[in-house]
């Protein structure tokens, strides 16, 4: 049974350039949720997407967004890139409301942004 | 309001031994406390869970222990191994719909020496 999966493993962009990152969710799950962790941080939520729509937002500016596709992939778009947007970009899915693991995440390996 | 503090940030621990991470928080909200290991290029996966209607959970090497006047919990790793060297975060959130979003703290870094 494949997990969560990313892509690109590792992406290195100029400031100013504007990325892509992509996520498969695990079998069964159907939310997805995109957090940025800072090298020797603990990962911090952007937002969270369910049946197509962007249903949590954290505290990231609108450079920030994403979409939800009906096979319930998802992506990550950052705009206008800054130097300081260098982070590992998790992708973690989770079941549906309301099922029998409703509170279990699981991340997939991240993709490694390097902005320079 | 939305806090996890963690500590500590590093520790090492001779094998055999006995690891101890701890973590409060302040949203009187939360009520879904995970803990989470990460390895260098992993994500991070988890470890065990509590919810605050219980003081303590048990899972293997594993416990959480939960003090829900204090808003603190910790996690206790017995019988410490060297394939137990990650960086492990605490975590934090609501379950009103089921899936809220993790607040997380900023982790510890576990070494076990032999």
């Amino acid at each position: 049974d494949a997990g969560v999966t990313q892509s690109p493993t590792h992406l290195i962009k100029t400031r100013g350039q504007q990325v892509t990152l992509r996520c498969s969710p695990k079998s069964g799950h159907d939310t997805v949720s995109w957090y940025q962790q800072a090298l020797g941080q603990g990962p911090q939520f952007i937002f969270q997407y369910y049946e197509e729509e962007e249903r949590q937002r954290g505290n990231f500016p609108d450079r920030f967004s994403g979409h939800q596709f009906p096979n319930y992939s998802s992506e990550l778009n950052v705009n206008a890139l800054l130097l300081g947007d260098s982070a590992l970009y998790l992708c973690a899915s989770s079941p549906p409301p309301g099922s029998s693991s409703s509170y279990g995440y699981t991340f997939g390996s991240g993709t490694r942004l390097t902005v320079v | 309001q939305q806090q996890v503090k963690q500590s500590p940030q590093s520790l090492i621990v001779q094998k055999g031994g006995i690891s101890i991470i701890n973590c409060a928080y302040e949203n009187t909200a939360f009520d879904y406390f995970p803990w989470y290991q990460q390895f260098p290029g992993k994500g991070p996966a988890l470890l065990i869970a509590i919810r605050p209607d219980v003081s303590e959970k048990k899972e293997g090497r594993f416990t959480i222990s939960f003090n829900k006047s204090a808003k603190q919990f910790s996690l206790h790793i017995m019988d410490s191994q060297p394939g137990d060297s990650a960086t492990y975060f605490c975590a934090a959130s609501g379950v009103s719909f089921g899936n809220e979003k993790l607040t997380f703290g900023t982790g510890t870094r576990l070494t076990i020496i032999p």
